[in-house]
C-alpha cells in the first residue's frame, strides 16, 4: 500500500515552454503533498507543501510564479514549471501524507527527470 | 535552523561486511529521525524512524539509535548483501510538522 506516482517520469523541453508534473497517491487519500527538487549527487531540497483545496506554502527562494502547484483533489497534485530554463533541469520528486495513518511519515514518488534544452 | 550531516559518499563495502552511516543533526527541541533508502531508478523509502531519545528503529536488518546527548541516529546493518546497494538518505522532522529536513545522502554500493 501506500503508492505514489508521478507522470512523466522524464521530459524534455525548450527554453520557454511550460511543462506540468503529476503527482499521484494510488491507493490513499492526501490533503497533504510535498515537491522536492534534486540536484545531482545532492539532497532533496523541499519546495512547496501542498494543500488540498488552498493555495501551496512555499519554500525561501522557490518562485511561486515559475513553479506553479495545484493540489485539486485528495490524490492528485500538479507542479507547473512555467517559461522553463536550462537551469530548472532538475530531477523532482513528489511526497504524499496519507490522511489517515501516521502523519510523520512521507510516501514518495518515483521522480521527474526535467531536462530544459 | 535544522540540518542534518551525514557521511559523504560513495560508500563501496564487500558483502557480508558491517555497515555504519553516520547521521547527526541540528534541531531546537527534540524531532523525529529518520533514515529513507532509494534504490535506482525508485522513490524514497521509509527504511527506519525513531521519535524520541534512546528510541531504536529497526528494519531489513538495519539499526539506529536516536542519541540525544551526541545529537547523532547513525544507521548500522551488521552483514550487508548485493542488494542494499542504494543511496540512504537521513532525515528529521520536528514535533508536530510534517516537512522533512534531508541530509546529502550516502551512496553505497556492495561487491559480491
Amino acid at each position: 500500500g501506500a503508492v505514489v506516482s508521478q507522470h512523466p517520469s522524464r521530459v524534455i523541453c525548450k527554453s520557454g515552454t511550460s511543462v506540468k508534473i503529476e503527482c499521484r497517491s494510488l491507493d490513499f487519500q492526501a490533503t497533504t503533498m510535498f515537491w522536492y527538487r534534486q540536484f545531482p549527487k545532492q539532497s532533496l531540497m523541499l519546495m512547496a507543501t501542498s494543500n488540498e483545496g488552498s493555495k501551496a506554502t512555499y519554500e525561501q527562494g522557490v518562485e511561486k510564479d515559475k513553479f506553479l502547484i495545484n493540489h485539486a483533489s485528495l490524490t492528485l497534485s500538479t507542479l507547473t514549471v512555467t517559461s522553463a530554463h536550462p537551469e530548472d533541469s532538475s530531477f523532482y520528486i513528489c511526497s504524499a501524507i496519507p490522511l489517515s495513518g501516521i502523519q510523520d511519515t512521507q510516501y514518495f514518488g518515483p521522480g521527474t527527470r526535467l531536462t530544459v534544452l | 535552523g535544522n540540518s542534518v550531516t551525514q557521511m559523504e559518499g560513495p560508500v563501496t563495502l564487500s558483502e557480508e561486511a558491517f555497515l555504519t552511516i553516520n547521521c547527526t543533526y541540528t534541531a531546537t527541541g527534540y524531532p523525529s529521525l529518520f533514515w529513507y533508502v532509494q534504490y535506482p531508478g525508485e522513490g524514497l523509502q521509509l527504511l527506519l524512524k525513531a521519535t524520541k531519545a534512546d528510541d531504536k528503529g529497526s528494519n531489513k536488518g538495519f539499526e539506529a539509535t536516536y542519541r540525544k546527548e551526541t545529537t547523532s541516529f547513525h544507521l548500522e546493518k551488521g552483514s550487508v548483501q548485493v542488494s542494499d546497494s542504494a543511496v540512504y538518505f537521513c532525515a528529521l522532522s520536528e514535533k508536530g510538522a510534517q516537512k522533512l529536513v534531508f541530509g546529502q545522502g550516502t551512496r553505497l554500493t556492495i561487491n559480491p
